[in-house]
């Protein structure tokens, strides 16, 4: 079965740089979400999208902006990088925005900030 | 606020014990539970899912049960093996769309 694709895997960027990370959902999820997890932290809900629009949000710098594109897939920009944004970035996809259904989550990008 | 609990953070037990995992959580108007596992430097491999309505879930060696009104999920794991090291979240989703986790508890099972 197919599984929410996260690009790239692996991102290694300096301070004050920016990183686009990319998520493309399970085929006929509508509704996409960003997770981070810092070292040794639980995930923190970022924020999620639903048909193209976002629907809630959490804790997430405003140097950081998210898109949901009509093809459901989404991509998150991370503006003036600091040490702290190194963590790991999950992406989750579910059927749609109700609070029954399951989120599957991506294997995550691995962002590096030197 | 919901407010996601998970003791103890960490437990190492000889291989072939039944095992159980707590989780609690504030906020009783919860939607679902989910329970995840993830390998260290690894993604997030969901479990098992919860609803409301429903009281447990099982799949193979896993089972999970939730009670509502006292704010507790919990994860059985039978006949553990050194493959379930691991560590396990628990992750709450209430009125909106956000998963609230809890820290994890990681898992060691030794030969």
């Amino acid at each position: 079965a197919a599984g929410v694709i996260q690009s790239p895997r692996h991102l290694i960027k300096e301070k004050r740089e920016t990183a686009t990370l990319k998520c493309y959902p399970i085929p006929r999820h509508d509704t996409v979400y960003w997770y981070q997890q810092g070292p040794g932290q639980d995930p923190q809900f970022l924020i999620s999208f639903y048909e193209k629009m976002q629907s809630d949000k959490g804790s997430i710098p405003d140097r950081f902006s998210a898109q949901q594109f009509s093809d459901y897939h989404s991509e998150l920009n991370m503006s003036s990088l600091e040490l702290g944004d190194s963590a790991l970035y999950f992406c989750a996809s579910s059927f749609t925005r109700q609070s029954t259904d399951t989120q599957y989550f991506g294997p995550g990008t691995r962002l590096t900030v030197l | 606020k919901q407010e996601v609990t998970q003791i103890p953070a960490a437990l190492s037990v000889p291989e072939g014990e039944n095992l159980v995992l707590n989780c609690s959580f504030t906020d009783s108007a919860i939607y679902n539970l989910q329970w995840f596992r993830q390998d260290p430097g690894k993604g997030l491999t969901s479990l098992l899912l919860i609803q409301s309505s429903q009281r447990e879930q099982t799949s193979g060696r896993l089972n999970a049960s939730l009670d509502k009104s006292s704010g507790r999920s919990t994860l059985y794991i039978a006949a553990s093996q050194p493959g379930d090291s691991a560590t396990y979240l628990c992750a709450g989703q209430g009125g909106s769309e956000k998963l609230v986790f809890g820290k994890g508890m990681k898992l060691t099972v030794n030969p």
